[in-house]
């Protein structure tokens, strides 16, 4: 069985401030892990993704995220909040055998 | 362009209305999906399909029936839907139903309203 768990349904940031999104995960297996993004009135578009290999994974906008196993975190950051990065952002789980599982969503909100 | 679209974007129905959501795909992906994204609920996976074949049903009310004709089409027809159905229901794509490391592409959605 697998779950994640997003810390912070809301965040709020200064623009130009660092983002950070917290994600948690359990798997029973070695996980695939993934962050998606959705903008108003749209689906979710892919961030990132850490299958295997490094475990410092770069997204687009200038988003990364770091696979800590011990930690069994996967947080995403960016150095310097844009105004267009106000958005809802989801992690997600799943794993060899196993389906895709979905976190509550954080939205985050940048303040100018 | 997202490579998956839905339509349409909004939908009005009454609870005795038979209405259909319509998806299609223009990636060569194998495995489609639904899901309903409800307001402070995490999204549910709905159905997917592998090749035109039901792959899974999570317990999903019968007045949701889902078809896939082919590959690159998904519909969702819907009919006797209750107030709580209102959500934004989600199609997405990918390359296979099994390969859990291949990301999903996403429509824009459906925003539906029963009232």
């Amino acid at each position: 069985a697998q779950s994640v768990t997003q810390l912070g349904s809301h965040v709020s940031v200064s623009e130009g401030a660092l983002v950070l999104l917290r994600c948690n995960y359990s798997s029973s297996v070695p996980p695939y892990l993934f962050w998606y993004v959705q903008y108003p009135n749209q689906g979710l578009q892919l961030l990132l993704k850490y299958t295997t290999g490094a475990t410092l994974v770069k997204g687009i906008n200038g988003f990364e995220a770091e696979f800590k196993k011990s930690e069994t975190s996967f947080h995403l950051t960016k150095p310097s909040a844009h105004m267009s990065d106000a958005a809802e952002y989801f992690c997600a789980v799943s794993g060899r055998g196993n389906k895709l599982v979905f976190g509550a969503g954080t939205i985050l909100r940048v303040k100018s | 362009e997202t490579g998956v679209t839905q339509t349409p974007r909004h939908l009005v129905m009454g609870m005795t209305n038979k209405k259909s959501l319509k998806c299609e795909q223009h990636l060569g992906h194998n495995a489609m999906y639904w899901y309903k994204q409800s307001a402070k609920k995490p999204l549910e996976l709905m159905f997917v399909y592998s090749l035109e074949e039901r792959v899974e049903n999570n317990s999903v009310p019968s007045r949701f029936s889902p078809e896939c004709p082919n590959s690159s089409h998904l519909f969702l027809h819907l009919h006797t839907l209750q107030p709580e159905d209102s959500a934004l229901y989600l199609c997405a794509s990918s390359q296979e139903a099994g390969q859990t490391n291949s990301p999903l592409h996403f429509g824009n959605g459906t925003r539906l309203t029963v009232t």
